[in-house]
């Protein structure tokens, strides 16, 4: 069965100290991958997503990079955390059709 | 950018009774689908409609799509208190699955 990993839940990390989120899937070959952010009382933005292998395409400019070194791991980070980087981050893979997206247990982040 | 936007933001029912959230999109689209999210988790995909058609149902829940108003609504029959929780709904424009758009979400609480 195919079932997505996220980690850590929970992250507290002082402005200026680097990031890095793994997210990895199981059960599935070539997904599409996402990693979104949600802030408080607020609905999903997409940060990115990516078609293939080394394929990333960026939503928002910001502090963060994502990178995908593996078919079914994606990463998300920052050489330097920022303040407004805080949020819940959550990943998430696809495949092409009418599914809908699995999403991982996201991981809630508090830069201080 | 937010293409979807849920109404209302906020809904309080009592258990037993139906509820009825709407959203809204702007650009034309390939399917719509909703999302559940319990407080401080991922998200749950509920139900997938295709723009081609106009109602689907799925256990306890209905969903309609009138794409002439670029609107769906999502109907919950019969609430249970374990129904509460966050309602969003997103948009894939592209028809690939490749990228959805997410609404601000719905508060849904169910009063036992």
């Amino acid at each position: 069965s195919q079932t997505i990993h996220q980690w850590p839940a929970t992250l507290v990390q002082p402005v200026g100290s680097p990031l890095s989120l793994e997210c990895t899937v199981e059960g599935t070959s070539n997904p599409n991958l996402y990693w979104y952010r949600q802030a408080a009382g607020r609905g999903l933005q997409l940060l990115f997503y990516s078609v293939g292998i080394g394929q990333i395409s960026s939503e928002v400019p910001q502090n963060l990079s994502a990178s995908r070194p593996q078919d079914r791991q994606f990463i998300l980070s920052s050489k330097k955390l920022l303040l407004s980087d805080s949020g819940f981050y959550l990943c998430a893979w696809s495949v092409h059709g009418y599914y809908g997206y699995t999403f991982g247990s996201g991981t809630r982040l508090t830069v201080v | 950018s937010q293409q979807g936007e849920e109404d209302p933001q906020a809904l309080s029912i009592q258990e037993g009774e139906n509820a009825t959230m709407n959203c809204s999109y702007k650009t034309s689209i390939n399917n719509l689908q909703w999302y559940r999210q319990n407080s401080g988790r991922g998200l749950v995909h509920l139900i997938l409609i295709r723009s081609n058609e106009r109602e689907k149902h799925s256990g306890r829940l209905r969903v309609t799509l009138d794409t002439s108003k670029k609107s769906s609504s999502l109907l919950i029959t019969a609430s249970r208190a374990a129904d509460t929780a966050s309602y969003f709904c997103a948009t894939d424009a592209s028809g690939a699955n490749s990228k959805l758009t997410f609404g601000k979400g719905i508060t849904l609480s169910v009063r036992p």
